[in-house]
């Protein structure tokens, strides 16, 4: 079975300063995807970023970027240039398959002025 | 485009009543799902479909069915609502499975059972 840890419950930064939020996860697939969302406090959930478990290079958006370990099983979720909107709760999913979806609990950020 | 659509948006039921809450997408995309988020649990997949007229159970698909009589909605029942089900609901669709096509999810909706 697939599983997800995310180990930080809550995380604060200082606005404009980078920030790394840790992922990572179990599966005994050969071939899977990470995901990372995004849910403010208004509660819908927005597509970050993703990255193929063949994926040799880290996948980048905008300020967004996976930093993804294959031997460790760690793909951290790594925001550049903090901004106040940026504070939400971010989740981090592993999927094959649509019947292997599975999300991990979260983790609540909040930027700092 | 108005992406993905939820109706309700809230609802309040007493144990025992039914409800069905309605996901629509504008999108064209063949796969929808429905997830359920509780506080501490992240989101956990109760049903999911792979075209119109498919449906198939997820992780916690106990107390619920699904239809997808027409591609573009997905719906999701409770026949006798129980406590435990009080949460949040949200419906996702994305034009393939898994692999690096990302789920488009809707607002959400928020269901208290009494």
């Amino acid at each position: 079975a697939q599983k997800i840890t995310q180990t930080q419950p809550g995380m604060f930064v200082q606005e404009k300063e980078a920030v790394t939020l840790d992922c990572t996860y179990d599966t005994s697939d050969q071939s899977y995807g990470l995901f990372w969302y995004k849910q403010p406090s208004s509660g819908e959930m927005i597509f970050l970023i993703y990255q193929g478990s063949y994926d040799e290079q880290n996948a980048t958006e905008g300020r967004y970027s996976l930093n993804f370990q294959k031997a460790r099983k760690s793909a951290n979720l790594v925001i550049s240039a903090s901004q106040l909107g940026d504070s939400a709760m971010y989740f981090c999913a592993t999927t094959r398959g649509y019947q292997k979806v599975t999300f991990g609990i979260g983790t609540k950020l909040q930027v700092i002025p | 485009n108005a992406g993905v659509t939820q109706t309700p948006k809230f609802r309040v039921l007493k144990t025992g009543q039914s409800m069905t809450l309605l996901c629509a997408q504008d999108m064209n995309h063949e796969y929808m799902y429905w997830y359920r988020q509780d506080p501490g649990m992240g989101l956990r997949l109760i049903h999911y479909s792979v075209g119109e007229g498919t449906t198939a159970k997820g992780e916690v698909p106990d107390g619920y069915n699904v239809s997808r009589l027409k591609k573009q909605n997905f719906l999701l029942g409770l026949e006798s609502a129980a406590p435990s089900q009080t949460s949040v609901y949200f419906c996702a669709s994305s034009l393939r499975p898994g692999s690096s096509y990302e789920q488009y999810f809707g607002p959400g909706t928020r269901l208290t059972v009494t």
